[in-house]
């Protein structure tokens, strides 16, 4: 069975400091990952996947993931937060079709 | 492109009444999947339908239900509405139309907020 974890519900980061985000899966063979984002009254919004290739991915405003098999590990990062940072992010993994796994979410504050 | 569209966005209804919640996929998209999102319970998957075929069924009970139709449209439909059925209802659509495993972007709807009183 898979399973998403992320560390931490709360995120509070200031105003251009690193953004770091965890997350861990657990599965029996290699899975698909992706982060999404959610702001206030909307939907979810895809930052990027992880599929198959180069482990280190980039994606959508400044975010990057790294995937880590022998860590189980699909970590965001964003070197410098803005205030539009702000929003609830989503670590997933893929099961079936049109399945995501979601983990608990991780909500991020940005101070000035 | 016009994205996922779901109506209504907000909507209000009394404890045994029922629900009707559409959804319209991005053009081109034919699988079309449902996910329940709680404060307490986080995004849940309800059902995924292709091509007017339920494909995948999350853990609820017999009360929520789905269709799609010929178009790729989607219904979604909750009855005998209990106090726990709060929540934000999302629609997401994909093109993925084979294969064992859904490894494609899933593109979200804004959500149909639905209160229960």
């Amino acid at each position: 069975a898979q399973s998403v974890t992320q560390l931490g519900s709360h995120v509070s980061v200031s105003e251009g400091a690193l953004v770091l985000l965890r997350c861990n899966y657990s599965s029996s063979v290699p899975p698909y990952l992706f982060w999404y984002v959610q702001y206030p009254n909307q939907g979810l919004q895809l930052l990027l996947k992880y599929t198959t290739g180069a482990t280190l991915v980039k994606g959508i405003n400044g975010f990057e993931a790294e995937f880590k098999k022998s860590e189980t590990s699909f970590h965001l990062t964003k070197p410098s937060a803005h205030m539009s940072d702000a929003a609830e992010y989503f670590c997933a993994v893929s099961r079936s079709w049109g399945k995501l796994q979601f983990g608990a979410g991780t909500q991020v504050v940005v101070t000035p | 492109k016009a994205g996922v569209t779901q109506t209504p966005r907000y909507l209000i209804k009394t404890r045994g009444q029922q629900v009707t919640l559409s959804c319209s996929p991005i053009s081109g998209h034919r699988s079309v999947s449902w996910y329940q999102q709680t404060p307490g319970q986080g995004l849940q998957f309800l059902f995924e339908y292709f091509s007017e075929t339920q494909r995948n069924k999350g853990n609820f009970p017999g009360r929520f239900s789905g269709r799609q139709f010929s178009n790729s449209r989607s219904e979604m439909n909750v009855s005998t509405l209990e106090l726990g059925d709060s929540a934000l209802y999302l629609c997401a659509s994909s093109w993925e139309n084979t294969g064992a495993s859904n490894t494609g972007e899933l593109f979200f709807g804004e959500g149909s907020r639905l209160t229960v009183l």
